[in-house]
């Protein structure tokens, strides 16, 4: 199993240009996440889906727009990027077994908006 | 709004010595979680915790709830260079769905 796999993994944008992280698991995991992690503050949820065709907004979903065609592909999308979207970029997926949610990171996605 | 903190943000200790962190959350939960993550890497989940266990051992580590302080500690025995990391607790968040929400971190460095 590849597990988590995320592409690119480095990325230099101007402001106002769009993008889309590829994100994909090959575990058959229904859960699938998109964090982002800046110095000093942990990560934060964007945006998570519990299963194909089904997505939610997480703790900072304001620029950011996902989809969940499959269950394997949870592609997050940047319309019009903004410096203060300089950040680096985790996918996880996860399955609910037993009542908890033990996830599965990627490697990350190192983005930079000029 | 981040559910868990960290403390102390950043740790450095000889090789050998043990290592503990410790992490305090908001609101109610079923379990909790520590994850590490190495420079550059994704993270890695080590242990989790249901809020009904009070002590869980997994090799050379050692976590600890107390749900009515509303707080956890990870301690990490006889440590080696190799567990210089950030070291995350996280726990299920109701308002995303019980997806987790992670706190600030612990930078612990192991000096041989």
């Amino acid at each position: 199993n590849a597990g988590v796999t995320q592409t690119p993994k480095f990325q230099v944008l101007k402001t106002g240009q769009s993008m889309t992280l590829q994100c994909a698991q090959d575990m058959n995991h229904e859960y699938m996440s998109w964090y982002r992690q800046d110095p000093g503050m942990g990560l934060r949820l964007i945006h998570y889906s519990v299963g194909a065709g089904i997505t939610d907004q997480g703790e900072v979903p304001n620029g950011y727009n996902v989809s969940r065609s499959t269950t394997e592909d949870f592609p997050l999308r940047l319309l019009s990027a903004a410096p203060s979207q300089t950040s680096v970029y985790f996918c996880a997926s996860s399955s609910w077994t037993a009542g908890t949610d033990t996830q599965y990171f990627g490697p990350g996605t190192r983005l930079t908006v000029l | 709004s981040q559910q868990g903190e960290e403390d102390p943000q950043a740790l450095s200790i000889q090789e050998g010595e043990n290592a503990t962190m410790n992490c305090s959350y908001k609101t109610s939960i079923n379990n909790l979680q520590w994850y590490r993550q190495n420079s550059g890497r994704g993270l890695v989940h080590l242990i989790l915790i249901r809020s009904n266990e009070r002590e869980k051992h997994s090799g050379r580590l050692r976590v600890t709830l107390d749900t009515s302080k509303k707080s956890s500690s990870l301690l990490i025995t006889a440590s080696r260079a190799a567990d210089t990391a950030s070291y995350f607790c996280a726990t299920p968040h109701m308002e995303y769905g019980n997806k987790l929400v992670f706190g600030a971190g612990t930078i612990l460095r192991v000096k041989s």
